[in-house]
């Protein structure tokens, strides 16, 4: 069975600090990998994804994300934070063994301070 | 971009009152949309795939007859609360992907749903 762990359930940092937002999965075969940042009373959007290829990822609002199929993670990350990306981020996985069910992680809250 | 309407975005209601949430795909066709309900403190929990002209596909636990789905067309998926009660209180979000595999989901904005 497919999982997502956030193991982290706040994050906190200074603005213009680099920032690190963890995940990690167990899917069988390869995954999809997502992640996804919601705003209060809103729905997800999307940031980024990893299907294959360059194992470093760069999506919207200057965020990218590393995947390292060893260690089965898919980390977000951004070199300089801003108050505004203070948001709830969610990673996901989809199995691509036929399957099109995606499985959401249990969120991080990002907190970035002025 | 892909679009996912969601309507209405809050809904407040007495005790046993039905309620249906629209779920529209605008610029896309979409066979399959997604229901979640996400509980106070950010867990997302997914409760049915709707899955156009055909019935909809429940997770273990949520009750088929309490949230009813209908996918009517290619662009239009509803999930109707039945005989709502209090604990059914909580933020509904739906989503839709304009293809499968490694297209991401596109989300609604949410409804919050009240009862009274």
């Amino acid at each position: 069975a497919q999982s997502v762990a956030q193991p982290e359930d706040q994050v906190n940092v200074a603005e213009g600090n680099p920032l690190t937002v963890k995940c990690t999965y167990s899917v069988s075969g390869n995954p999809y990998l997502f992640w996804y940042v919601q705003y209060p009373n809103r729905g997800l959007q999307f940031l980024l994804k990893y299907i294959t290829g360059d194992n470093l990822v760069k999506g919207s609002y200057g965020f990218e994300a590393e995947f390292n199929k060893s260690q089965t993670s898919f980390h977000l990350k951004k070199p300089s934070a801003l108050v505004s990306d203070s948001a709830l981020y969610f990673c996901a996985v989809r199995d691509n063994t036929g399957g099109f069910k995606t499985i959401f992680g249990a969120g991080t809250r990002l907190f970035v301070k002025a | 971009g892909a679009v996912v309407s969601q309507h209405p975005s809050r809904v407040i209601c007495k005790s046993g009152t039905s309620v249906k949430i629209e779920c529209r795909s605008l610029d896309f066709q979409a066979t399959t949309m997604f229901w979640y309900r996400q509980f106070p403190k950010k867990s997302l929990m997914l409760m049915a795939t709707s899955n156009e002209g055909s019935k909809a596909t429940y997770e273990q636990g949520v009750e088929k007859d309490k949230f009813l789905i209908n996918h009517a067309s290619l662009t239009l998926s509803t999930l109707t609360v039945t005989s709502a009660h209090p604990e059914d209180s909580s933020f509904y979000i739906c989503s839709a992907s304009p293809g499968q595999g490694v297209q991401p989901q596109h989300f609604g904005d949410g409804t919050r749903l009240s009862i009274l």
